[in-house]
This record gives C-alpha cells, sequence and structure tokens, in this order.
C-alpha cells in the first residue's frame, strides 16, 4: 500500500504565484486533512475533509483553497502564494471518525515563497 | 485557545538512559495520541489513549493518560539512537477533525 502519497516534494514559488499541492490516498478513508508545520509553531490544521463533497476550515484556512471531489484526492491550493505560507504542508488521512485524532501523514511538501 | 503544553522541548541523552516527555493542557480530550517524526518524514502513530488513568507499552516505550484525561506522559526505557526524533502528542475533543490540536513536539536526541 502507498498509503498517504503528496506530490511535488519541494516547490520554490515566487510572491503571487498560484499552485497546488496533491494529496491522494489508496485506504479509502473518509477523513483528510492539511497541516502546516512551522518552527516553534507545531501542525497546524488548515482544512479538512470527512467524505467527497464535504469540506470545512481549520486553524490558518486563510489563502488557501481545498475541494474533495473524491475520497482518494485532497487538493490543497494556493491562490496567490505570499512569504508567509513558506512552510512544510502535510496531508494526513483517517479511517474513524470515532478517532479523529488517529491520523496516516504523507511524507510532506516543502515550500518556499520568495 | 486549547493549548497542549509539551515538555520539556529538547533532550539530549547518552544511549542506555531513561527519559519522559510530558504533554500537558487544561483541557479535557476524549483521546491523546502520541506521534513520532522523524527528518523530512510524517508523523507516525505511536499509541491512542483514551481511558483516564490508562497505560500501554510498546516495547521499551510507556504512555500513560491521566486520570482527568487533560494530560500524558512518554517513559522510555534505556533509550537507543534509533529513539531519536521529534515526539508530538495530539489531543482530540469529541469526533471531529476539526478539534484535533497538536503540542511543538519534543526532539529527542540519543548519542550512541
Amino acid at each position: 500500500n502507498a498509503g498517504v502519497t503528496q506530490t511535488p516534494k519541494f516547490q520554490v514559488l515566487k510572491t503571487g504565484q498560484s499552485m497546488t499541492l496533491q494529496c491522494a490516498q489508496d485506504m479509502n478513508h473518509e477523513y483528510m486533512s492539511w497541516y502546516r508545520q512551522d518552527p516553534g509553531m507545531g501542525l497546524r490544521l488548515i482544512h479538512y475533509s470527512v467524505g467527497a463533497g464535504i469540506t470545512d476550515q481549520g486553524e490558518v484556512p486563510n489563502g488557501y483553497n481545498v475541494s474533495r471531489s473524491t475520497t482518494e484526492d485532497f487538493p490543497l491550493r494556493l491562490l496567490s502564494a505570499a512569504p508567509s505560507q513558506t512552510s512544510v504542508y502535510f496531508c494526513a488521512s483517517s479511517y474513524s471518525s470515532a478517532r479523529p485524532g488517529e491520523l496516516f501523514f504523507g511524507e510532506g511538501s516543502r515550500l518556499t515563497v520568495l | 485557545t486549547q493549548l497542549l503544553e509539551q515538555s520539556p522541548q529538547f533532550l539530549s541523552i547518552q544511549e542506555g538512559e531513561n527519559l519522559t516527555v510530558y504533554c500537558n493542557s487544561s483541557s479535557v480530550f476524549s483521546s491523546l495520541q502520541w506521534y513520532r517524526q522523524e527528518p523530512g518524514e510524517g508523523p507516525v502513530l505511536l499509541v491512542t489513549v483514551v481511558t483516564g488513568g490508562e497505560v500501554k507499552k510498546l516495547k521499551r516505550l510507556t504512555f500513560q493518560f491521566g486520570d482527568a484525561r487533560k494530560d500524558s506522559s512518554l517513559h522510555i526505557t534505556a533509550a537507543q539512537p534509533g529513539d531519536t526524533g521529534l515526539y508530538l502528542c495530539a489531543g482530540a475533543k469529541g469526533g471531529s477533525q476539526g478539534n484535533l490540536i497538536f503540542g511543538k513536539g519534543t526532539k529527542l536526541s540519543v548519542k550512541p
């Protein structure tokens, strides 16, 4: 099993550019989420989805869009990149609504915005 | 704002030593998870604790959930270099991923 797959692993953008971070899981998990990890800040939730067609905002949603058209895919879109969005981004999935903290994480996407 | 405070932030020990890492909050959680993250990789789930006072063991790692379900500890016996990594705790309130919060982590270095 591939688990949770994120692409790209590394990306450099200029301020104002847009891009999409891809996330796919092959475990038939209902729940998917995006986190960003910054030094001294820990993991912060950006957006999450409890199933296809349903998304909701997390702690730091501004500047990001998501959609969930299939169970497998949960892309994260940066609309107009800013240096403050330089971070490591993790996609995660979970199989049980009863255990929302039991997450399977991807390997991360390191984004630098110049 | 809900907070999960982890201590210590950094820990550097010699192989064979014992250590304890703490995760504290003023909030009550329905479950609490511990993760280990190695450089360049995503966090990997180690354990979930659900019941107040619960103790779980994973080889040399012992996890305990506080009686009031507000805090947790991770104890490692006879640490090995392979235990090196960032240890994260996460607390869930109810059945929504939107209510899951992470501590900032304890960075452990075990020297041979």
